[in-house]
């Protein structure tokens, strides 16, 4: 079974630009989440998305959003691009029943000119 | 709200030695799960080991295993036998409903 593919795997922006990163998740799983990793803050919750829904939100500004679509496939999208948003973000799949675990994609390197 | 905190930013262990991570949570529910999740350097994140609040008994998985004190609210992660590519950065992540909260990691190196 294939794992969770993100799209870009590296990308470089300027201030000001707006950048969508992609998440195919593992067959099967309706719910996606995506984070912003770090270093020193760990792993910080963006959104959760399962059947095309947002079902959970972190602390992000309006910048950042997001959808799904009906094949579980989910982008991301962040506008407006500030220096602060240079991260490595990571999408999760899972099954979307509680308890079940997250799998993870390679994610997608950002860095903001 | 959720919180999970992992006070140990670095630890190092030598090779064949054992190392235990720590990991403390806060939560007013009662039924949830833990997870600890290994990122080696520059690659995908992956699954430790998975422990349901509900279960005494505390998981293992080879060399890896936990000491679930549910009472303290820590969970805590065992590593036995260390080999060199256990080295990476340690996640531990609380769930209750779907959405996962993660610690701030603790980077562990395996020294030869």
């Amino acid at each position: 079974k294939a794992g969770v593919t993100q799209t870009p795997r590296y990308l470089i922006k300027t201030r000001g630009q707006q950048v969508t990163l992609s998440c195919s998740p593992i067959s099967g799983h309706r719910s996606v989440s995506w984070y912003q990793q770090t270093p020193g803050q760990g792993l910080q919750f963006l959104f959760e998305y399962f059947s095309e829904t947002q079902r959970n939100k972190g602390n992000f500004p309006g910048r950042f959003s997001g959808r799904q679509f009906s094949n579980s496939r989910s982008e991301m999208n962040v506008s407006t691009l500030e220096l602060g948003d240079s991260a490595l973000y990571l999408c999760a799949s899972s099954l979307g029943e509680e308890g079940q675990p997250q799998h993870f994609g390679d994610g997608t390197r950002l860095s903001i000119l | 709200a959720q919180t999970v905190t992992q006070s140990q930013p670095e630890m190092s262990v030598q090779e064949a030695e054992t190392v235990t991570l720590s990991c403390t949570y806060d939560t007013s529910e009662n039924n949830y799960y833990l997870f600890w999740y290994k990122q080696p350097p520059s690659r995908q994140m992956i699954l430790v080991i998975r422990q349901e609040a509900y279960k005494q008994q505390n998981a293992t998985e080879n060399r890896f295993s936990v000491n679930f004190q549910k009472a303290a609210k820590s969970f805590s992660l065992k590593i036995s036998d260390s080999q060199l590519g256990d080295t990476a950065m340690y996640f531990c992540a609380f769930t209750s409903g779907n959405q996962f909260y993660f610690g701030t990691g603790t980077s562990l190196t395996v020294i030869p």
